[in-house]
């Protein structure tokens, strides 16, 4: 069964900071893995999609990294601002639907 | 439509009372779930459409839970004899297939049973 983590449960940074949010699995065998922020009250945004071939997708100021073999995903946050606060997920996809496993998030404060 | 929509975004109902939740996927998304977040919780998997296939209800609680979805567009969740332990954020995802795609999620209905 895949277990999905995600440490720390919470972050606050100075604005301006970079930053790297942590993302580990246990099983090695995945389609993808995809980064989501959710902001409170509200539903997910996607940010990167991550396929099992691929080592990275960027997107502004998000860097996303995915090294299977040690089941570890980063999202790494350039230049951090207040917006950026939110929880964020990843979503393992193990084959499927019903595969997709999440993680509980990181909440994310960017002091101003 | 250009992204998921859902509604109601916030509904209160009484405990004991039926509630209907909707969902409208993104034109063209196959693939339709449903997820429950409880608070300070991950995303709970409910039910899953494909297409016209039957639908996976496999990580529906209750019997008091059921969806359908017509003319694989459109979803509705129903909730009946709603409970306390029912209120929670419950969020619809589509995607182009079953398969290596990515999940768009809708804003949530946040349900609240008093």
């Amino acid at each position: 069964k895949q277990e999905v983590t995600q440490i720390p449960a919470a972050l606050s940074v100075p604005e301006g900071e970079n930053l790297v949010l942590n993302c580990s699995f246990t099983d090695s065998a995945i389609y993808n893995l995809q980064w989501f922020r959710q902001d409170p009250g509200k539903g997910l945004t996607s940010l990167l999609l991550i396929q099992s071939s691929q080592r990275e997708q960027t997107s502004g100021r998000l860097n996303a990294s995915l090294d299977k073999s040690s089941g570890r995903s980063t999202l790494y946050i350039a230049a951090s601002q207040p917006g950026d606060s939110a929880t964020y997920l990843c979503a393992v996809n193990s084959g499927g639907y019903q595969k997709v496993t999440f993680g509980t998030g990181t909440k994310l404060q960017v002091i101003p | 439509g250009a992204g998921v929509s859902q509604s109601p975004s916030n509904k209160v109902t009484e405990k004991g009372k039926d509630v209907e939740l909707r969902c409208d996927p993104i034109s063209g998304h196959t693939a339709l779930y449903w997820y429950r977040q409880s608070l300070g919780q991950g995303l709970e998997f409910l039910i899953y459409f494909q297409g016209n296939s039957a639908p996976d209800k496999s990580g529906l609680p209750s019997d008091r839970f059921s969806a359908e979805r017509t003319g694989g567009s459109v979803s509705t969740l129903t909730i009946q004899r709603t409970q306390q332990e029912d209120s929670a954020v419950y969020l619809c995802a589509s995607s182009r297939d079953r398969g290596p795609y990515g999940y768009t999620f809708g804003s949530g209905t946040r349900l609240t049973v008093v």
